[in-house]
């Protein structure tokens, strides 16, 4: 069945740093890939997402590319803040379908 | 506008009794989700509808789980003679099914959190 899996956290970093977080996700045909966001005392948030191959969603300084040859969809941002603290999930929906399947998500630190 | 509303926020249940959680959806939303989400995971879905209509049913865990949206809106997840490992937070979301496919926006309520002694 399909599934995601990304790096286990917490990730710790100081302000103005770059972040990564990978994601990699096993599923037939082409689903479309999520990434969400829960910030501390927080309802979970869509923050970006991209629905076919090679197509890169973007929001709030946060990217991620959807890569069908290495089924991976690894959220980059390029100078983090302390504001960016929080729990972030990757997850997709299959081919034609509505069941969303999250990453069991990764928790992130930014340091002032 | 108003956001996903569910209540109550927090449910302490001793095993055995029953248990209802209650969402209220964005007004004009279509496509209503429910998810359970153990301490330190990510949400697992539980069940789907479009309007009235139950599609997918396949993450409810057991026939003691049990999820209704009569008219189409609020929707109810009923649980029955709860058991320990079914404390977890309960989270609803709401989507307007603008594309006519899964990939559009959902929107989350807080959730429901669920202890049972």
């Amino acid at each position: 069945g399909n599934s995601v899996t990304q790096m286990e956290g917490p990730v710790t970093l100081s302000e103005e740093a770059f972040l990564t977080i990978n994601c990699t996700y096993t599923a037939t045909g082409y689903p479309s890939l999520f990434w969400y966001v829960q910030y501390p005392g927080e309802g979970l948030q869509l923050l970006l997402k991209a629905t076919k191959a090679d197509d890169k969603g973007s929001n709030k300084g946060f990217e991620a590319t959807y890569r069908k040859e290495t089924t991976s969809f690894h959220l980059e941002k390029g100078s983090v803040q302390v504001s960016d603290s929080a729990v972030y999930f990757c997850a997709l929906i299959g081919t034609g379908g509505f069941k969303t399947i999250f990453g069991a998500g990764t928790r992130l630190f930014v340091k002032a | 506008g108003a956001g996903v509303s569910q209540s109550p926020r927090y449910k302490v249940a001793k095993r055995g009794q029953d248990v209802a959680l209650r969402c209220d959806p964005i007004s004009g939303h279509v496509s209503l989700f429910w998810y359970q989400q153990a301490l330190g995971q990510g949400p697992e879905f539980l069940t789907y509808f479009q309007n009235e209509a139950q599609l997918d049913k396949s993450g409810l865990p057991s026939d003691r789980f049990f999820a209704e949206r009569p008219e189409g809106s609020v929707s109810t997840l009923k649980i029955q003679r709860t058991q320990q490992e079914d404390s977890a937070v309960y989270l609803c979301a709401s989507s307007p099914l603008t594309s006519g496919r899964g990939t559009d926006t959902q929107y989350f309520g807080p959730g429901t959190r669920l202890t049972v002694l």
